[in-house]
């Protein structure tokens, strides 16, 4: 199975909204709707803050937002905030019941 | 409160086994749908998802490491073994370890992660 696509970068500034895709196949992404997102700040784990494509934990956030069209997720970040700096994996559940991640997205708040 | 906690050897020598403890509290893993993974992820890298056991003692393993791969658990000490063979310069990352919960196909809490170096 090969890994997730995302784009490397994306940027923005201190109150847009970014959308980040996570691209995959229909053994993966297309496949079920198990898609989770996860925001990772250097040296520390990733924290997960989208699950099953559009839920979020409690704690997490009603700026981040996820959803799914075919074989790409995509994960949204409204009023985009300088702690939301960080790299970011979506990782999908697939039909041969295993995981897999994404190549990742660094955030860059201008 | 949930913690997980990975331990075992911070540098190994090309060729040998890495084996891997994931000590955990907070859940219980003979608990109906819970599971513990494990990712790892190398420096500057992106994660790559190792291998994941369930309450039901059954397991998956990433398929480009399968043959090199084992998980166990000894749910007695709350503890999730991995181990991975024939170790190489290119198996250098952190390795994690992580709670998939009963109601999630996520993984909802990680291990701090212990990094480990391949080198003679």
């Amino acid at each position: 199975q090969s890994a997730l696509t995302q784009p490397a970068s994306v940027s923005g500034s201190p109150g847009q909204s970014i959308t980040i895709s996570c691209t995959g196949t229909s053994s993966d992404v297309g496949g079920y709707n198990f898609v989770s997102w996860y925001q990772q700040h250097p040296g520390k784990a990733p924290k997960i803050i989208i699950y099953e494509v559009t839920n979020r934990p409690p704690w997490v956030s009603h700026r981040f937002s996820g959803s799914k069209s075919g074989n790409t997720a995509s994960l949204t970040i409204s009023g985009l905030q300088t702690e939301d700096e960080a790299d970011y994996f979506c990782s999908s559940y697939t039909t041969s019941s295993t995981y897999v991640f994404a190549t990742g997205t660094k955030v860059t708040v201008l | 409160q949930i913690t997980l906690k990975e331990s075992g050897p911070t540098l190994v020598k090309p060729t040998q086994t890495l084996t891997l403890t994931c000590t955990f509290s907070g859940f219980s893993l003979s608990t109906s749908g819970v599971g513990v993974g494990w990712i790892r992820q190398p420096p500057g890298k992106a994660p790559e998802w190792l291998a994941l056991i369930f309450w039901d003692d059954e397991k998956r393993y990433s398929p480009s490491l399968n043959n090199r791969l084992t998980i166990t658990t000894d749910t007695s000490k709350n503890q999730v073994v991995l181990r991975l063979t024939d170790m190489d310069p290119v198996d250098t990352a952190t390795y994690f370890c992580a709670h998939r919960p009963a109601y999630s196909y996520g993984f909802w809490n990680w291990g701090q992660g212990t990094l480990v170096t391949v080198s003679s």
